[in-house]
Formats: C-alpha cells, sequence, structure tokens
C-alpha cells in the first residue's frame, strides 16, 4: 500500500523564482497536513485541511505561500517569490481523523534549497 | 516560552544500556501526547502515543506526569537501530494542530 507521496525530493531553485511542491495522501485519509522543518525551528506546521478545506493556515509565514487540494488526492503547497530563507524540508503528512486522533503519516519530504 | 521543550541531548549511549529522556509541555490543558522518532534526513513516524496510566511497547515506556507537565520515553537494552532523533509531540485539544518539539538525539554505539 503506497504511503504518502510528495515531489519532487529535492528541489534547488534562485531566489525570485516560483517554487511549487505535491503532494499526493494515502487514499481514504481526510486529513492533509503541510509541515517545514528547519534546524531552527524544528518541525512547524504550516497548514492543514479536512476534506479539502483548509482548517488552519496560522503557520504560513506570509503572503508568499500558499496551498490548495483541489480533491482528495492531490495537494499543492507553492511559493512565490521564493526566498533564501525558504531553504528546509517541506513535509506533506496525511491522516484518516484530526490531529490528535489519529496517526499522522508523513511523506519523505521535499529538501529545498534557494539560492 | 516554547509549547514542548526537550532536551537535545546526544544521549551516546552503549548497546544495551538504558537511556530515558523527558519532554515538559507548558499547557497544562493538553490533551494527547505521543513520541515520533526520526531518522537522519527521513520523516517522522509515530513510535507510540502516551497514556495517562503509562504504557509499554516492547523495550520502549512511556509515561505521562500531568501534574509536572512532562512525558518520558525509556528505552531498555538500546539496540544499534534505536540511534535517531525523537520527537515529543503534543496535541492541545482535539483538531488543534500538533506541537512537536526539537528532538532529542539518540545514538548507541556498538
Amino acid at each position: 500500500d503506497a504511503g504518502v507521496i510528495q515531489s519532487p525530493r529535492h528541489e534547488v531553485t534562485e531566489m525570485g523564482q516560483e517554487v511549487t511542491l505535491r503532494c499526493k495522501p494515502i487514499s481514504g485519509h481526510d486529513y492533509l497536513f503541510w509541515y517545514r522543518q528547519t534546524m531552527m525551528r524544528g518541525l512547524e506546521l504550516l497548514i492543514y485541511f479536512n476534506n479539502n478545506v483548509p482548517i488552519d493556515d496560522s503557520g504560513m509565514p506570509e503572503d508568499r505561500f500558499s496551498a490548495k487540494m483541489p480533491n482528495a488526492s492531490f495537494s499543492t503547497l507553492k511559493i512565490q517569490p521564493s526566498e533564501p530563507r525558504d531553504s528546509a524540508v517541506y513535509f506533506c503528512a496525511s491522516s484518516l481523523g484530526g490531529p490528535g486522533t489519529d496517526t499522522q503519516y508523513f511523506g519523505p519530504g521535499t529538501r529545498l534549497t534557494v539560492l | 516560552r516554547k509549547e514542548v521543550e526537550q532536551d537535545p541531548g546526544p544521549f551516546n549511549v552503549p548497546e544495551g544500556a538504558t537511556v530515558a529522556f523527558n519532554c515538559t509541555y507548558s499547557n497544562s490543558a493538553s490533551q494527547s501526547f505521543f513520541w515520533y522518532r526520526q531518522d537522519c534526513r527521513k520523516e517522522p513516524k509515530l513510535l507510540m502515543s502516551v497514556y495517562s496510566s503509562g504504557n509499554e511497547d516492547g523495550r520502549f515506556t512511556a509515561q505521562l506526569n500531568r501534574a509536572s507537565q512532562y512525558i518520558s520515553l525509556l528505552i531498555r537494552d538500546s539496540k544499534l537501530s534505536d540511534s535517531a532523533t525523537y520527537l515529543c509531540v503534543v496535541n492541545e485539544q482535539p483538531d488543534y494542530k500538533l506541537s512537536f518539539g526539537a528532538g532529542t538525539t539518540v545514538t548507541v554505539r556498538a
């Protein structure tokens, strides 16, 4: 059974460019989460969806970040324009139930480097 | 003040040793508690949930102390494969986001 799928696995881009990260959650999971992990700040929740609807986007750093979930099997996180401080590992996770009630399964992450 | 705080370690222990570490949380109303494990350059994975009465899963024992607002993880008979970063995770209320600690690194040496 496939887990959470993320693409690309690695992305290197130049400052000012648009970056789009993609995620396919586990089939049947109603919740999808986007996290960012850095050495300085650890793992931070950016946004999460329930049944494709954004529930909490308070972690989205600024207007340069946007996330969409057009259907139950696909989500994107977009950064436009990208900045060097956006360099991090971005994880997507999914779960059957809401935070704290069911296990969150993480994808392998996208390692983003902005030069 | 951070919601979840952990001793970053590293805890360097020989194979077969017992290692234990704690995590403190700031919100006394927190509802659910977990330990996740993260291997180097990999994604976090749930290790175990932490219940009020404490719970064991093989060589791993987790305990919750609500009065002092900390949870603990104890690993007995350490294996080389236990080398990882252990993330303490707290959920303040149902359907509220999880708060992750920065992690405690454990290195088990032969």
